[in-house]
């Protein structure tokens, strides 16, 4: 059964890198990891997305070990203004699936 | 681009009545996509469409929901009879779906419903 579970919560300060990891044991070989980023009130935005290695935008990093069951988000010297929810999302090709994690929120404080 | 539109963004409406839910995706993607978020359930995947054509139906709750994608520029979310349990805001998504690479979807603002 395809699954993707991450943390519910995590807190961190101003200026910190944070980690924030995905299990997705059912990953099969042509599957994508992505990530979206969730404010109140708004619908989630795109922030990266990987299928192996590592993958490095402008706002964030995002590891994938060989075995690809798990995936970490990688945000460098956080700010008050990346509180917010983060979610995991695996397009399973095999099932045609897309499933969401349940979200992790992040809260940064000063 | 606009991005994409959903209509109406809140809606209040009584059990047992018939609620429409609008979204027009961004012109030239061909993958379009309606999610429910709850408290309780977190963001759930209800149908998706590719080409106009429904491939993954398997969230739908029941039959009291309907989906259709009649052209590339428009879809609606119906469910009827509505019940309380359905409060929740529905999200529409859409996508370009090219090649082997799992393209980033763009969400609409949300539509926001609560039946009493």
């Amino acid at each position: 059964l395809a699954k993707t579970t991450q943390p519910i919560s995590m807190d961190s300060y101003e200026g910190q890198e944070v980690n924030i990891t995905c299990s997705h044991n059912n990953i099969a070989t042509n599957d994508y990891i992505t990530w979206y980023q969730q404010f109140p009130s708004q619908g989630p935005r795109f922030i990266i997305q990987g299928y192996k290695t590592k993958v490095t935008n402008e706002v964030a990093s995002l590891f994938i070990p060989a075995d690809r069951k798990s995936s970490t988000l990688s945000l460098p010297r956080v700010s008050l203004s990346d509180t917010a929810v983060y979610y995991c999302l695996v397009a399973y090709s095999s099932a045609s699936k897309i499933i969401f994690g349940s979200g992790t929120r992040l809260s940064i404080r000063p | 681009d606009a991005g994409v539109i959903q209509s109406p963004r809140h809606e209040v409406t009584e059990m047992g009545q018939e609620v429409t839910l609008r979204c027009k995706p961004i012109s030239g993607h061909n993958s379009l996509f309606w999610y429910r978020q709850t408290m309780m359930r977190g963001l759930e995947l209800l149908i998706y469409f590719n080409n106009n054509v429904p491939i993954d139906d398997s969230g739908m709750p029941e039959d009291r929901f309907s989906a259709k994608m009649p052209n590339a520029s428009f879809s609606t979310l119906k469910i009827q009879p509505s019940e309380p349990r359905d409060s929740a805001v529905y999200f529409c998504a859409s996508r370009i779906t090219s090649g082997g690479a799992y393209n980033e979807q763009f969400f609409g603002p949300g539509t926001r419903l609560t039946v009493l």
